[in-house]
């Protein structure tokens, strides 16, 4: 079973510019996490989706980033302007669906950015 | 607000050994307790998770302990190998969002030495 897929793997931007990452979730599953994984802390969850409605984004900083997921399928997570401290590695995640505690969430490989 | 507070930040152990990892958490609201391996380069992934109905939960060489008085949870990882050398994360999550609301400790990073 193919994983999560992600790309880029890596991306230098200088700030305030735009930069874009994509990523194709495993096959079926409903629900797609975005997370920012700072260097030294644990991923810290930017936005959820369901099928292609947005179930949790209160971490998200609207001012700069969005997110979509259109058809349900795919998901681009999008920040415009960058900033330093967006320097991180972006984790895109899928579960089969939400609800017990058993729906195991699957990360991709990441994007990695730096923002310089 | 850190509600996820992991320790050590690292740790070197020598083949063979046991690994151990704590973690505390504040909101007792959270009622499943995953711990994810990451390797370098990759994505984390799931290792094992405990809800707190019980206070100990075994896969393999992979302990969770767990104490919910002192909100406190741990992994032991027995007979450590070089191959387990990565960083994990433990993590908490309320019901009410499914459990797919996880939020993450700082991670600890591990070495086991051959």
């Amino acid at each position: 079973e193919a994983g999560v897929a992600q790309s880029p793997r890596y991306k230098i931007i200088e700030k305030r510019q735009s930069v874009a990452f994509w990523c194709n979730p495993i096959s079926g599953h409903a629900t797609l996490y975005w997370y920012q994984q700072i260097l030294g802390q644990g991923p810290k969850l930017l936005i959820q989706f369901q099928n292609n409605g947005v179930v949790d984004d209160s971490q998200l900083p609207k001012d700069r980033f969005s997110a979509e997921r259109l058809k349900g399928v795919d998901s681009t997570l999008k920040i415009q302007p960058a900033k330093l401290e967006d320097s991180a590695v972006y984790l895109c995640a899928s579960s089969f669906g939400t609800g017990g505690p058993y729906n195991e969430q699957f990360f991709g490989p990441g994007t990695r950015l730096t923002v310089l | 607000q850190q509600q996820v507070k992991q320790s050590p930040q690292s740790l070197i152990v020598q083949k063979g050994g046991i690994s151990i990892i704590n973690c505390a958490y504040e909101n007792t609201a959270f009622d499943y307790f995953p711990w994810y391996q990451q390797f370098p380069g990759k994505g984390p992934a799931l290792l094992i998770a405990i809800r707190p109905d019980v206070s100990e939960k075994k896969e393999g060489r992979f302990t969770i302990s767990f104490n919910k008085s002192a909100k406190q949870f741990s992994l032991h990882i027995m007979d450590s190998q070089p191959g387990d050398s990565a960083t994990y994360f433990c993590a908490a999550s309320p019901p009410d969002s499914g459990y797919s609301t996880l939020t993450f400790g700082k991670g600890t990073m591990l070495l086991v030495s051959p």
